[in-house]
């Protein structure tokens, strides 16, 4: 199965700084790497995904890189805002494909106004 | 985006009764969802693939027989869990998927406490 590791566990930046948070996988084959934000006690929102055809995209202040040959990938934020504060998820799908995903162990983000 | 509605937001039950929670996609066809039970500070778990018209596949140690999948229809799937005991206190959460090549949306999620 998939093995996704997710560094760091928390985080803490101060307002405007930026924050990384970086995914590894197993999986050669995997090429869908979405990234999920998740509020205390509410449902994972998808912030923003890339295909294995592109090695950046960025949506704003938020952008993720990924690099096939290493197996890895990370969400940037920058300008960081208090309400950038949550919990966020990497995931990986499994056998490739688009289906079953495996969620990394989150990152805990507090952005310290 | 697409909606998944996900009901109870919250239940609280009796520890040996049985509590179902309903999936439900709004404004699309879902052919596959997933059940997923996330712990307190932890990640989500995946606990079982709901195929439309088929049985349920359930990862590696999730009990089929205590957690019940039932996808009778492509807006529909439930899950059951039967006699149910404080260890299962979690927030259960739902996603569901039009396609292969489509986006996952997750449902709100329910609170499950068992006292």
């Amino acid at each position: 199965g998939e093995n996704v590791e997710q560094h760091p566990s928390t985080l803490s930046v101060q307002e405007g700084d930026s924050a990384v948070i970086k995914c590894t996988y197993s999986d050669s084959a995997s090429n869908y790497f979405p990234w999920y934000k998740q509020e205390l006690g509410k449902r994972p929102q998808l912030i923003i995904d890339i295909r294995s055809n592109v090695g950046e995209k960025k949506d704003q202040r938020i952008a993720v890189t990924l690099n096939k040959t290493a197996k890895h990938f990370s969400l940037h934020i920058t300008e960081t805002q208090p309400e950038d504060s949550a919990v966020y998820f990497c995931a990986v799908p499994l056998s490739g494909g688009y289906q079953k995903v495996t969620f990394g162990t989150g990152t805990k983000l507090q952005v310290i106004p | 985006g697409a909606v998944v509605s996900q009901h109870p937001s919250r239940v609280i039950c009796k520890s040996g009764t049985s509590v179902k929670i309903e999936c439900r996609s709004l404004d699309f066809q879902a052919t596959t969802m997933f059940w997923y039970r996330q712990f307190p500070k932890q990640s989500l778990m995946l606990m079982a693939t709901s195929n439309e018209g088929s049985k349920a596949t359930y990862e590696q140690g999730v009990e089929k027989d205590k957690f019940l999948i039932n996808h009778a229809s492509l807006t529909l799937s439930t899950l059951t869990v039967t006699s149910a005991h404080p260890e299962d206190s979690s927030f259960y959460i739902c996603s569901a998927r039009g396609g292969s090549n489509t986006e996952a949306f997750f449902g709100q999620g329910t609170r499950l406490t068992v006292v």
